[in-house]
């Protein structure tokens, strides 16, 4: 059982919108820290995708989207492509725990 | 380049230790904290504990907690996560990861990750 909550996958068509929550709690999201998304290809490392809940490190494209409201995080995913296929975890902070936490997961599909 | 490269693949037996190594280049090895995540076969992502590279202060998964030792040699900037008293359920990739804690950054450079099986 994951502190952070994904759906277990999404599917799209191309050059469709996907977006893949991330639900925590007061000692995480809600407590303000920082959400961090992950992009990890069939049999490779992740890559981060979005930190700081909304900004892209360099050479990640611009379909790439993320945003925070309350206890949630969502990710975004615009004009899907087909290499856009993978698994995506969403990451935080819990005071609570005082550890790293991450999403269970979620694999998307591109139809 | 930035870069993390950690240590070849191992395999031990119930019972015992592994030590998992990541030299870290391209940027000031003591400004950035340092993670292990891992991943169990067709698993999520866990995280082990992270480590701060400028003074080694250190934090530990509570399941964890008694058997995993992260240590750094700014020498080489090289972090070391050692594992104790290995079950088959340690069997996983292990990756060391710039970052750690309440980062604004995130976990921004992974290494190729150490896979650990723990088999009799």
């Amino acid at each position: 059982q994951s502190v952070l909550t994904q759906p277990p996958s999404v599917s799209g068509a191309p050059g469709q919108r996907v977006t893949i929550s991330c639900t925590g709690s007061s000692s995480n999201i809600g407590a303000g820290f920082n959400v961090h998304w992950y992009q990890q290809l069939p049999g490779t490392a992740p890559k981060l995708l979005i930190y700081g809940s909304n900004n892209r490190p360099s050479g990640v494209p611009d379909r790439f989207s993320g945003s925070k409201s309350g206890t949630s995080a969502s990710l975004a995913i615009t004009g899907l492509q087909a290499e856009d296929e993978a698994d995506y975890y969403c990451q935080s902070y819990d005071s609570s725990l005082s550890a790293v936490v991450f999403g269970g997961g979620t694999k998307l599909t591109v139809l | 380049q930035v870069q993390v490269v950690q240590s070849g693949a191992e395999v031990r037996e119930p019972g015992a230790s592994v030590k998992v190594s990541c030299k870290a280049s391209g940027y000031t090895f003591s400004r950035y904290d340092f993670s292990c995540v891992r991943q169990a076969p067709g698993q999520g992502l866990e995280w082990v504990g992270w480590i701060s590279t400028s003074d080694g202060k250190t934090n530990y998964a509570q399941k964890l907690k008694g058997r995993v030792t992260m240590t750094t040699d700014t020498s080489t900037s090289t972090t070391y996560m050692e594992l104790r008293s290995l079950r088959s359920d340690d069997t996983a990739v292990y990756y060391c990861v710039r970052g750690g804690g309440s980062t604004y950054n995130g976990l921004d450079v992974w290494g190729q990750g150490t896979t650990v099986t723990v088999s009799s």
